[in-house]
């Protein structure tokens, strides 16, 4: 059940800012947004997530349009650790249960 | 030092053996999850348990099975009836749905691969 599109790959350069974006047009009114990253054979983990408001953590900071049918996330300086999968995930904070991950995007830095 | 353990991170099935994945985690979540990725794939859902003894299937269910009899361990059981279990399994845990902060947290993983 796919309910958000984002590119296969992409590449930034070190020290530049990563900006990952995705597509989720069938967003409904309670559903966060939520991105994590997967580094090669780990578990995926946590970045960051909002329903509407422009949220930063220490990690990244994401960017949801107002309409809410897409979001950025922003990688502000990226490091050759931050070469990953990341996928964005839409789901309402009362299921509790359905994590989609699709394919994600897979982001090479590139020294 | 809290956090989700899996274990054991590598672990070889013979034809017709059933095996067991440990997951263990002391960060007093509730709710539980079981994954499956192959490789170049997304995370698929196995089993889930909000709560402890009641757990429910995903979206790939058959061929494995489940028990959470203690709030801290949720493990997967890989029956003989899985007949393509080689994957890398994925243990996470999150606080209870209806919370804000609906987080799911991720073990290390357990690669599984048949001899």
């Amino acid at each position: 059940d796919a309910k958000t599109t984002q590119p296969p790959s992409m590449d930034c350069a070190e020290g530049r800012a990563a900006n990952l974006p995705c597509n989720h047009s069938t967003i409904s009114g309670n559903e966060y947004v939520y991105w994590y990253r997967q580094i090669h054979s780990q578990g995926p983990q946590y970045i960051i997530h909002g329903l509407k408001n422009n949220e930063t953590n220490e990690m990244a900071s994401l960017i949801i349009t107002e309409d809410r049918k897409s979001s950025t996330l922003i990688l502000p300086h990226a490091t050759l650790r931050d070469t990953a999968v990341y996928y964005c995930i839409v789901l309402a904070s009362n299921t509790g249960n359905q994590f989609y991950f699709g394919t994600g995007t897979s982001l090479t830095v590139i020294p | 030092d809290g956090g989700i353990t899996q274990s054991p991170k590598y672990l070889f099935r013979k034809e017709g053996q059933n095996v067991t994945l440990s997951c263990e985690q002391n960060l007093n979540h509730d709710a539980m999850y079981w994954y499956r990725q192959d490789p170049g794939q997304g995370l698929r859902l196995i089993y889930y348990s909000q709560i402890v003894n009641d757990f429910q299937k995903g979206d790939i269910a058959e061929g494995y099975s489940v028990s959470r009899e203690k709030k801290e361990s949720f493990p997967l059981t890989v029956t003989s009836a899985q007949k393509n279990p080689t994957a890398f399994y994925l243990c996470a845990s999150s606080t209870p749905p209806g919370t804000t902060q609906n987080i799911q947290y991720f073990g290390a993983g357990t690669r599984l691969s048949v001899l």
